[in-house]
């Protein structure tokens, strides 16, 4: 079964409006890792987080990981068109036997 | 920098017959990863390699599925007989096997079952 859980499954939002997309693993992880894929593309590494409690920025995207490190979010400031697509999270960690461990990602459409 | 290649981009064939994909890895890069993409089952890692030795072939779905990498710049994945629900995109990816490192993907390969 899917041992690294992502909220929501698909989330459709005004352009201009923050977007948020969550992510759960059943362990703690060593690192984790978002990437995103654009619609008939490949997934494009983003960012990695690898401290307990970490935050970085990318522009108008944050990213988060849990002081547990089993949880880690993405939010999204005041979304473009040009942020369209699916945003997966991919989890590490001796438990999956150090293998990544994809998220089924979260679907993100922006009406404009 | 060349990219992860994979061929061919699209791939139709009809239900028994034998399919390959192939996958040039980035060089220098000593691990590789098999990845199918469905909307059912989403992203599933299928076999992966470290200095061309398989090391995890736990996700392969049965042995209709073999994977080769005889050597560090090229890899293999066989479907003989293919089957309808085999048709997914099936995607390559690479990284090196220092620390935590991302994984770079193929553009992939769409693979249709008659």
């Amino acid at each position: 079964g899917q041992q690294v859980m992502q909220i929501p499954q698909y989330q459709h939002v005004q352009e201009g409006e923050d977007f948020t997309t969550y992510c759960n693993s059943s362990t703690t992880l060593s690192n984790i890792q978002w990437y995103k894929q654009r619609p008939g593309g490949h997934p494009v590494f983003l960012i990695q987080l690898v401290k307990s409690g970490e935050v970085k920025k990318q522009k108008r995207l944050t990213f988060q990981f849990g002081e547990a490190k089993k949880n880690s979010s993405l939010h999204i400031t005041a979304t473009q068109t040009t942020d369209v697509g699916t945003y997966f999270c991919a989890g590490q960690g001796l438990e999956y036997g150090n293998k990544l461990v994809f998220g089924a990602g979260t679907i993100l459409r922006v009406k404009s | 920098d060349a990219g992860v290649i994979q061929s061919p981009r699209h791939e139709v064939t009809e239900m028994g017959q034998e399919v390959t994909l192939r996958c040039k890895p980035i060089s220098g890069h000593d691990y590789l990863f098999w990845y199918r993409q469905t909307m059912m089952r989403g992203l599933e890692l299928l076999i992966y390699f470290n200095n061309n030795v398989p090391i995890d072939d736990s996700g392969m779905p049965e042995d209709r599925f073999s994977a080769k990498m005889p050597n560090a710049s090229f890899s293999t994945l066989k479907i003989q007989p293919s089957e309808p629900r085999d048709s997914a995109v099936y995607f390559c990816a690479s990284r090196s096997g220092t620390g935590f490192q991302p994984q770079h993907f193929g553009d992939g390969t769409r693979l249709s079952i008659l």
